[in-house]
């Protein structure tokens, strides 16, 4: 069993919709929870980092971390055709070391 | 400023030849990780560096794969020979100093073995 599960999809909504990305992982000393987004061909840059359990909001961009059942969540509001990459979960317990889930391949439809 | 820098982008070679990947990263960040992504899969990472030290190598290929740091600023990841399976996405990352700072990666160099 992978430390950090993450379905691959690919998940395909209409423009406009609220997306949910989810993942689960088995190591309770994660402390530090990210979410990455990478386009095609591109490296993965950071969208939103998380301390622990609770929520982050960022614009149309919300993470929510539950240690209690190990998961994580990534929801996008109103969203656009440029949203359409791979989102990639991570997390680490301080030590500078990301684990990685599999990544969620999103397509928005215009 | 300047993102992480890597080059080449592409690299196609037939299988038992070596190859070099180079990655420059942001000025300042002392922190420089090399991470495999094979397709479809997430980041592993494979070696990081802490100025010139290597302080995680437990994930790297000591057989075929060597890793440098010279100066504590750009680094070299060496394959050789290469295998089929080393297809993959390598990706240069870079961060500061302290444990929790955000990594930033480059473009990655697609290597095709042949």
């Amino acid at each position: 069993q992978k430390e950090v599960e993450q379905d691959p999809g690919p998940l395909s909504v209409p423009e406009g919709a609220i997306v949910s990305l989810n993942c689960t992982y088995s190591n309770s000393a994660f402390q530090y929870f990210m979410w990455y987004r990478q386009y095609s061909r591109k490296g993965p840059e950071l969208l939103m980092y998380t301390y622990s359990s609770g929520n982050k909001e960022d614009g149309r961009f919300t993470a929510q971390v539950d240690k209690s059942s190990k998961y994580i969540s990534l929801f996008i509001r109103d969203s656009q055709p440029s949203d359409s990459a791979t989102y990639l979960c991570a997390m680490s317990w301080g030590a500078q070391k990301l684990v990685f889930g599999q990544g969620t391949r999103l397509t928005i439809n215009p | 400023e300047a993102g992480v820098v890597q080059s080449p982008r592409y690299k196609i070679i037939e299988k038992k030849q070596p190859v070099a990947f180079w990655c420059n990263p942001i000025s300042g960040h002392n922190t420089l990780y090399w991470y495999l992504q094979n397709l479809g899969q997430g980041p592993e990472l494979l070696i990081r560096y802490e100025n010139e030290e290597a302080v995680d190598d437990s994930q790297l290929p000591k057989d075929r794969f060597s890793a440098e740091r010279l100066k504590g600023v750009d680094s070299t990841l060496k394959i050789q020979p290469a295998e089929l399976g080393d297809s993959a996405v390598y990706l240069c990352a870079s961060s500061g100093d302290g444990s929790t700072d955000t990594q930033y990666f480059g473009p990655g160099t697609r290597l095709t073995v042949l």
